[in-house]
């Protein structure tokens, strides 16, 4: 069975931070990397969709960068604001297979 | 207005006795999917389908049994549950085939078995 990490498993941030977290997958036949946030009593919702080594996308104050070859993505959140707080799960994608990380819960003090 | 419906949202059943959780979607999309979230584990995937009567097992098939006879539903049926299925379940759909097939999930439903 194929193993998703994410790091770290919570982080408390003070409003105005910014502040990242780290999704590791297997990159061998791998489809794309996708990021989703998850609020609580809700469902998740769809942030980014990657597939490209390199790759960069960008949503107002969050972004998402890619390295396929050595397996990772990163997803920043730029001056972390109260509403940002929820669980951010990173999925690697093999073909319509997803298989996904435990999360990163984020919580931003005010 | 686009969505991922489930039917029931809220589920208390006992051992052995069937259900069936319905998942639809009015996006047209080909692709669905089925996964449990337990706590302290990601989520993951019981079954998939890439399109009418396609499906494929995902990382946890055991013990559930999947159709997908229309484009926009896709049941989930446990033919004799037990309290290990007990668990967060959600259905999700997407576009096949386009750069940014993103998945759209359903709003869960919470299964507990007896």
């Amino acid at each position: 069975i194929l193993n998703v990490e994410q790091s770290p498993q919570s982080l408390h941030v003070q409003e105005g931070d910014s502040t990242n977290f780290t999704c590791s997958f297997p990159s061998s036949n791998f489809y794309a990397l996708h990021w989703y946030r998850w609020e609580t009593a809700k469902s998740p919702e769809a942030l980014f969709v990657m597939t490209l080594n390199g790759d960069e996308k960008k949503k107002g104050r969050i972004s998402a960068t890619l390295n396929t070859k050595e397996g990772y993505s990163y997803l920043y959140i730029k001056g972390s604001q109260p509403e940002d707080s929820a669980t951010y799960l990173c999925a690697s994608d093999y073909g319509q297979n997803f298989v996904f990380g435990p999360g990163t819960r984020l919580s931003v003090l005010p | 207005e686009a969505q991922v419906t489930q039917n029931p949202r809220y589920l208390i059943t006992v051992t052995g006795k069937k259900l069936t959780v319905t998942c639809s979607q009015n996006m047209n999309h080909e692709y669905m999917s089925w996964y449990r979230q337990d706590p302290g584990l990601g989520l993951r995937q019981i079954y998939y389908s890439m399109n009418v009567e396609v499906t494929d097992k995902g990382d946890v098939p055991e013990g559930y049994k999947v159709s997908r006879k229309e484009k926009r539903n896709f049941p989930l049926i446990l033919e004799s549950p037990s309290p290990n299925q007990t668990s967060l379940y959600f259905c999700a759909s997407s576009s096949a085939g386009t750069e940014t097939y993103e998945q759209y999930f359903g709003p869960g439903t919470r299964l507990t078995v007896t």
